[in-house]
């Protein structure tokens, strides 16, 4: 099976930067997507291969992808932005063929 | 508005069986793949399965696959999820969403519990 590497946390200040890694082998050649997940909520599509943004979210969302990591930027951060962050790729030769990474916990200070 | 609305969860022993449901609205769904994610308790997101727009191809992780059964109606915008011989590592929040991959639109979840 396929898997992928998050860090568990990343805090970051209003107004700053946050960068949340997604770790897999040859990942680069791979379609990533990026869901945002406040707590009680469902998951939020925020990045689509690798780094569309679908309408509605905020061009403070950025993604990108080479070798052997992916990478949401989020810019400006607001304390909105707190929430759990989930990247996800599509492999046909894995099983299962829909792998999430563990998740990562953006705190907003 | 687009959206999708899961139902059905509930408490259920070991062993037993439960059927959730999810309507669609807003879009034509015939036209979309349809997946099944769940979440257990304080922990990462799971794919479960998904199924072809006609319901002709259907797809499982394996600690699932002969114990549930996707399916679809199309004439009623509907999805569901037939769970059989659950097991209490089963309890999670499960999700319907729209596609496979990425999955774009996502309803607001339905908690099975299997508890004794």
């Amino acid at each position: 099976s396929y898997e992928l590497a998050q860090p568990p946390s990343v805090s970051v200040a209003p107004g700053q930067t946050a960068r949340i890694t997604c770790g897999g082998n040859s990942i680069g050649l791979r379609s990533v997507h990026w869901y945002q997940q406040k707590p009680g909520q469902a998951p939020v599509l925020v990045i689509s291969y690798n780094k569309d943004r679908p309408s509605g979210i905020p061009d403070r969302f950025s993604g990108s992808n080479s070798g052997n990591t992916a990478t949401l930027t989020i810019s400006r951060v607001e304390g909105g932005d707190e929430a759990d962050y989930y990247c996800q790729v599509w492999i046909t030769t894995s099983s299962p063929p829909f792998v999430f990474g563990p998740g990562t916990k953006v705190t907003v200070l | 508005e687009e959206q999708l609305v899961e139902s059905g969860g509930g408490l259920v022993q070991p062993g037993g069986s439960l059927r959730l449901s999810c309507i669609s609205s807003g879009f034509i769904f015939s036209t979309s793949w349809m997946t099944w994610v769940r979440q257990a308790p304080g922990k990462g997101l799971e794919w479960v399965a998904n199924i072809h727009l006609s319901g002709s191809e259907t797809y499982y992780v394996n600690s699932v696959r002969g114990r549930f059964t996707i399916s679809r109606d199309n004439a009623k915008n509907s999805l569901y999820l037939q769970m059989n011989s659950l097991r209490v590592e089963d309890t999670a929040v499960y999700y319907c969403a729209r596609g496979a991959s990425p999955f774009d639109l996502w309803g607001q979840g339905s908690l099975v519990t299997v508890s004794s």
